[in-house]
């Protein structure tokens, strides 16, 4: 099967700049996770859906991120306006089921703020 | 809160050498347990996981992880490294009814030759 794709794998953008990223996950999978990786530190959860729906976005760090699910397919992940502290790898996930299914995770974007 | 600990930022371990990476948990109630491996400009890719039952799981590539409720421990080990091997480990939980993933800040192996 299709792994999980992200694009683009680099975004070199200027403060204040718009940058979108999109995931398409692997073809069936209901269950779609993002998460980010800023330099040096843990991976950090910003969102789930199931389907179209966001289950949670508890992880979301402020209003500047906004992330959709399209009729449940690929995703979109927003940060409007970019600020520097917004620079990492930002992950895409996948999974069939339940969370003691294994993420299936794209090769990140890498974005840098400048 | 969930928290992950990967005291190691790196172990290097020489070929054919028994290997070990570290990573202690703390979740509420029982653990979901998981075991990545990331190679350069790559996405991470499943190792193993640990959800119930016996205590020593076996996963990919040869490697195997040890749950130890009693120490909150899920160390990842294998019993003879190749230089192959040598990426950034990461060992993430969760409890039951959770969606959200805790990694741990990795921990990066090398295989000397």
């Amino acid at each position: 099967e299709a792994g999980v794709t992200q694009f683009p794998s680099h975004s070199v953008i200027e403060k204040g700049q718009t940058v979108t990223l999109r995931c398409d996950p692997i073809s069936g999978h209901d269950n779609l996770y993002w998460y980010r990786r800023v330099m040096g530190k843990e991976i950090k959860f910003l969102l789930h859906f199931v389907k179209e729906s966001k289950q949670d976005e508890s992880g979301m760090p402020n209003n500047r991120f906004l992330a959709e699910r399209t009729g449940g397919t690929y995703s979109t992940l927003k940060v409007q306006p970019a600020e520097l502290e917004d620079s990492g790898v930002y992950f895409c996930a996948s999974s069939r089921g339940p969370l003691n299914s294994p993420l299936h995770f794209g090769n990140g974007t890498r974005l840098t703020v400048t | 809160a969930q928290s992950v600990a990967q005291p190691e930022d790196q172990v290097n371990v020489a070929e054919g050498n028994p290997l070990t990476v570290k990573c202690t948990y703390s979740v509420s109630g029982n653990p979901y347990l998981f075991w990545y491996v990331q190679y350069p400009n790559r996405g991470l890719q499943f190792l193993l996981k640990y959800i119930t039952g016996d205590n020593l799981v076996k996963g990919s590539y040869g490697f195997e992880a040890e749950f130890n409720k009693s120490q909150t421990s899920f160390h990842l080990k294998k019993p003879s490294a190749l230089v192959s091997d040598s990426a950034l480990y990461f060992c993430a939980a969760t409890g039951a009814g959770s969606y959200q993933l805790t990694f741990g800040k990795g921990t990066k192996l090398s295989v000397i030759p």
